[in-house]
């Protein structure tokens, strides 16, 4: 089974640019959640989608979107990027339905995307 | 990992020794924990996990303690290899399906 897959890999924009980030999950998997890594901040969560709606949001500004389509993949969406959203972005798949603990829970991520802003 | 600018805490391990790492959650309403790896130019990977009715869970070369107590994780990793030099990252479960990832901690292994 593929695992979850991130495209593109990398990315260079200028500040003022939007950048629309994919993810497809691991196939059967319902909920993709996002995350943004940075050396000072650490893995901080964006938002989780499942079954198209966003059921999760963190504490991101309003620039920061996503969706998720009826095959459960997903967008996420920066617009007017600043130097400060350079970070590698992260996309986890999980499966929800019926979850009850166990290997349901577990999120796998794919291998991000890299976004550096000049 | 991505670590590069950040100090992360660094634990230097023989080959062959036992490695533990130690992680502090912040809600004691957490009921789900999990263990990942991250490997340079690579997301985390899953390694355990274990519900807040257990204090231990063991799975290969890897155990996983936990203490409500004073809200405190450990991750050991039996005899360990090159290959087990990463970033270690212990996250908590808060609200529905999204977790909340401590800093990391960084493991050396000296051959």
């Amino acid at each position: 089974k593929a695992g979850v897959t991130q495209t593109p890999r990398y990315l260079i924009k200028t500040r003022g640019q939007q950048v629309t980030l994919s993810c497809s999950p691991i196939s059967g998997h319902r909920s993709v959640s996002w995350y943004q890594q940075t050396p000072g901040q650490g893995l901080q969560f964006l938002f989780e989608y499942f079954s198209e709606t966003q059921r999760n949001k963190g504490n991101f500004p309003g620039r920061f979107s996503g969706r998720q389509f009826s095959n459960s993949r997903s967008e996420m969406n920066v617009s007017t990027l600043e130097l400060g959203d350079s970070a590698l972005y992260l996309c986890a798949s999980s499966w929800i339905p019926g979850t009850s603990g166990g290997a349901k829970n577990i999120q796998y991520f794919g291998a991000g995307t890299r976004l550096s802003v000049l | 990992g991505e670590s590069v600018g950040l100090h992360l805490p660094t634990l230097s391990v023989q080959e062959g020794d036992n490695s533990i790492i130690n992680c502090a959650y912040s809600n004691s309403a957490s009921d789900y924990f999990i263990w990942y790896k991250q490997e340079s130019g690579k997301g985390p990977q899953f390694i355990i996990d274990i519900r807040s009715n257990m204090d231990k869970r063991q799975g290969q070369r890897v155990t996983v303690l936990l203490n409500k107590t004073v809200k405190h994780l450990s991750l050991q990793i039996a005899a360990t290899q090159p290959g087990d030099s990463a970033v270690y990252f212990c996250a908590e479960k808060i609200g529905n399906n999204r977790l909340a990832f401590g800093k990391g901690n960084q493991v050396v292994v000296i051959p």
